[in-house]
């Protein structure tokens, strides 16, 4: 079935360390997305990409490295920069900007 | 400001119980409204898209409509695994568009 991979479901980061969230797609979908979701707030864009190669920030990419090396990946690494790093984070792809959103089942960050 | 508000932030039914979720919107330049369902622990599902002022759609016991300036979500005779956090977001803006999330409603339906 097609859909999008996150992995792991859950991460744990340690003072001064980077993380990465995996994200793979399987739907041929030209644009992707990292999204944070906080209790109590809405979903904020970290990362977005439309095209292999390129990515633009979003409203919260301090802190947040992204890489689109093959349409089919699009992994995030949460820096020692971001101080504030516990949140669910949920990847997403789209056939392009304009079109409904498909989301991964995301991944748990905390940290120790 | 652009913003996109839901509410209320939580609502409890009883099995059967119909009722509606609210979604205003302060955007410039709408180009669509999103609804998605999210279960706890798991990634936003789509539900449905509106393009313009009057548009109604229908999915199960879902209907979604919109107007200039707000969009509901009414659930006639829920169910339990109706239970879920609703989640409204607004596209917006030139070619590229802009996508902003309210904060959710999360819907109890008990039995």
């Amino acid at each position: 079935d097609g859909g999008i991979t996150q992995s792991p479901k859950y991460l744990f980061r340690k003072e001064g360390q980077n993380v990465t969230l995996s994200c793979e797609q399987n739907l041929n979908h030209d644009a992707m997305y990292w999204y944070r979701q906080d209790p109590g707030q809405g979903l904020r864009l970290i990362y977005y990409s439309q095209i292999v190669n390129d990515f633009q920030k979003g409203d919260i990419a301090e802190g947040y490295s992204v890489s689109r090396e093959k349409k089919e990946s699009f992994p995030l690494t949460v820096t020692s920069a971001q101080k504030n790093p516990t949140a669910f984070y949920l990847c997403a792809s789209s056939l392009n900007r304009d079109e409904k959103l498909f989301f991964g089942s995301g991944t748990q960050l905390s940290v120790l | 400001e652009d913003q996109v508000t839901q509410s209320p932030e939580a609502l409890r039914l009883q099995e059967g119980e119909s009722s509606s979720l609210n979604c205003s919107y302060t955007v410039s330049g709408l180009r669509g409204l999103f609804w998605y369902r999210q279960d706890p622990g798991k990634g936003p599902e789509f539900l449905f898209t509106l393009y313009s002022a009057g548009e109604e759609k229908e999915k199960e016991r879902l209907k979604a409509t919109l107007t200039k300036k707000e969009s509901f979500l009414h659930i006639t005779a829920p169910k339990p695994e109706d239970s879920a956090t609703y989640l409204c977001a607004a596209q917006y803006g030139g070619s590229q568009g802009n996508l902003i999330f309210g904060k959710g409603t999360k819907l109890s339906v008990k039995p």
